[in-house]
């Protein structure tokens, strides 16, 4: 049972145009969703989040929509850059004693961003 | 202040063989997760130590084991290795109020 989607295993963009990813997800016990990005041999880094209780949340080029309705957030980068090639994964979380620190990912999204 | 330390980077075993991964946490984290990556699979949530106790476990066989330290230092330990465990495990602390984890920067098991 996949809680967490990424529907899109690729994204190509042009350098200073903007990079939509998508995520799904099913279990509307989720209190926070992040976005990791990823360089390979690397450990994931961190992004940007949001709380379940917001539909927005901005961090200079990085901005992350959430709607609850339809259960999907996005990721926007604004603008692309090529250091910004990378795979990108969306997580998800229920914050509670019981579930610990426990991340549910998607599969991923691969950006290339061409100079 | 240091991130998360793993090691070894990189390593390669042969069926039936096991083997032991070790990951140190950020000063003063509680909390260390494991997880397994793998191409087919993306990242899935092996389990989680807090304070030396199994807090949480995800779906995987009982070949896989960790423990955790009284200085939340953690290992884990896949026995009886197949094909199919070949992947990078990472190890991560943190958590809080936001779920915010600070990944290290895995572990690369190649199994033969």
């Amino acid at each position: 049972d996949q809680q967490v989607k990424q529907n899109s295993p690729s994204l190509s963009v042009q350098e200073g145009r903007i990079s939509i990813l998508n995520c799904d997800y099913t279990n509307s016990m989720f209190d926070y969703f992040l976005w990791y990005k990823k360089y390979p041999a690397e450990g994931p880094t961190f992004l940007i989040s949001i709380s379940s209780i917001k539909d927005k949340n901005e961090d200079g080029r990085f901005t992350v929509f959430l709607n609850k309705s339809a259960k999907h957030l996005s990721l926007h980068i604004v603008p692309s850059q090529p250091g910004d090639s990378a795979v990108y994964f969306c997580a998800a979380s229920v914050i509670s004693k019981a579930a610990g620190n426990k991340l549910t990912f998607g599969g991923g999204t691969r950006v290339l961003v061409k100079p | 202040k240091a991130g998360v330390t793993q090691t070894p980077r990189y390593l390669i075993k042969t069926r039936g063989q096991q083997v032991t991964l070790s990951c140190s946490p950020i000063s003063g984290h509680r909390s260390v997760s494991w997880y397994q990556q793998t191409p087919g699979q993306g990242l899935q949530f092996l389990f989680e130590y807090f304070s030396e106790t199994q807090r949480n476990k995800g779906n995987f066989p009982g070949r896989f084991s960790g423990r955790q330290f009284s200085n939340s230092r953690s290992e884990m330990n896949v026995s009886t290795l197949e094909l199919g465990d070949s992947a990078l495990y990472l190890c991560a602390t943190g958590g809080g109020n936001t779920g915010e984890l600070f990944f290290g920067e895995g572990s690369r098991l190649t199994v033969l």
